[in-house]
């Protein structure tokens, strides 16, 4: 059975904070690993990462795919309050090419 | 354009009634993508379709049924609603080919 783990479940910063959110799969036939942020409604894509230790980035984010060890890191550099959000990993993989399995992401709560 | 639309945003059903949740999207997708999304479960695959007149079974797929009679709509199906089936529900649709997935807002399903 494909598993995307994601840690912490929460986390509780402060504003100008560094935080590191993890992803680990377990997925046969691997393609793909994507983060997503979910404020109030829909999830919203951010990167999506195939090769092993290239860096994407995007502004004050940024993440890395370590598929050796099977996992993921989404980095956020000073953080603000409106980079309060659910993250969610997912990885594209599995029975299906083209489905996504979802971890249970973590929920961040930058307070000022 | 609107991306991809959801209808109702909410909806209070009684067990045992019936309801149709409409997706549409207008980016010209071929894959769409119903999931739910519950408290500590992360976004569940209902069913997915990769074209016209096509879908097939995802993670959760019991109670449920959807057609795509066109391209950019999908429909999810309860025939006799349980209070299992209370969930956000989300759509997402995606190019064919391509793992990232573009999410709808949701529709908040409230089963008594």
């Amino acid at each position: 059975e494909d598993k995307v783990v994601q840690s912490p479940l929460s986390l509780v910063v402060h504003e100008g904070d560094t935080v590191t959110l993890n992803c680990s799969y377990e997925v046969t036939n691997f393609r793909s690993l994507l983060w997503y942020k979910q404020e109030k409604k829909a999830p919203t894509f951010l990167f999506m990462l195939t090769s092993s230790g290239i860096e994407k980035k995007s502004g004050r984010l940024s993440s890395i795919l370590d598929k050796k060890e099977l996992s993921s890191i989404l980095n956020i550099t000073a953080t603000q309050t409106g980079d309060s959000a659910i993250y969610l990993c997912a990885v594209a993989g599995g029975a299906g090419s083209y489905q996504l399995t979802f971890g249970k992401g973590t929920k961040l709560s930058v307070i000022p | 354009n609107a991306g991809v639309t959801q209808t109702p945003k909410f909806r209070v059903l009684k067990t045992g009634q019936s309801m149709t949740l409409l997706c549409a999207q207008d980016m010209n997708h071929e894959y769409m993508y119903w999931y739910r999304q519950d408290p500590g479960m992360g976004l569940r695959l209902i069913h997915y379709s990769v074209g016209e007149g096509t879908t097939a079974k995802g993670e959760v797929p019991d109670g449920y049924n959807v057609s795509r009679l066109k391209k950019q709509n999908f429909l999810l199906g309860l025939e006799s609603a349980a209070p299992s089936q209370t969930s956000v529900y989300f759509c997402a649709s995606s190019v064919a080919g391509r793992y990232e997935q573009f999410f709808g807002p949701g529709t908040r399903l409230t089963v008594l």
